[in-house]
């Protein structure tokens, strides 16, 4: 089974902070990796899909990059409607499994 | 516009049965496979179950192995999740997904508690 470690697990940062969060696969997993942002009491978002390819409509201070274990999301610019949790998946092999998340709290 | 509307969930007892059901819109989908995901009350997503786009294949994690089955019917637009044996630790809300596409299902939420 696939293991993804997400880190860090809670940050907190400003408006305009540039963030990143890493997430570590167990095994090399090519690039089936996706990112997506769950705000409380609402079901994910997709912001990323093969690991670096964003979504249509998601805000371009978002990027993704990576492959085989190491992966990262960032965000260039933080804006107030970010904080959230950010959670990385991974769709190479069953049993698809999610890295633990990352909070996102305002500063 | 994509849609994934659930239903079913609510209160059952430990070892009591429940069906879940997700009707899709707005996408093809019968090319796609399709998932339930959960999460519990304060905690992270987990990947519960996936059926493959035709219904052929069907996967499940460790967890509810052997209790739940994953089932759709593409003629109806339909994927659901039968829960069998529930236990206290299936308390969560689901999801139907399908993640690499970015569709997912507005959640129910399954409580199993005496």
């Amino acid at each position: 089974d696939i293991q993804l470690t997400q880190s860090p697990s809670f940050l907190s940062a400003s408006v305009g902070d540039r963030v990143t969060i890493t997430c570590r696969a167990s095994q090399g997993i090519s690039n089936y990796l996706v990112w997506c942002q769950q705000k409380p009491g609402k079901a994910p978002k997709l912001l990323i899909s093969a690991a670096s390819t964003l979504q249509s409509g998601v805000p371009s201070r978002f990027s993704g990059s990576g492959s085989g274990t190491e992966f990262t999301l960032t965000i260039s610019s933080l804006q107030p409607e970010d904080f959230a949790t950010y959670y990385c998946q991974q769709f190479n092999s069953y049993p698809l499994s999610f890295g633990g998340g990352t909070r996102v709290e305002i500063k | 516009d994509v849609e994934m509307l659930q239903s079913g969930g609510g209160l059952v007892q430990p070892g009591g049965s429940l069906r879940l059901s997700c009707a899709a819109s707005g996408f093809t989908f019968s090319s796609l496979a399709m998932s339930w995901v959960r999460q519990a009350p304060g905690q992270g997503l987990e990947w519960v179950s996936t059926v493959s786009a035709g219904g052929g294949s069907t996967y499940y994690a460790d967890s509810v192995k052997g209790r739940f089955t994953i089932s759709r019917d593409n003629s109806k637009k339909k994927v659901y999740l039968q829960m069998n044996s529930l236990r206290v630790e299936d308390t969560a809300v689901y999801y139907c997904a399908n993640g690499r596409q970015g569709y997912w299902g507005q959640g129910t939420l399954v409580t199993v508690s005496s």
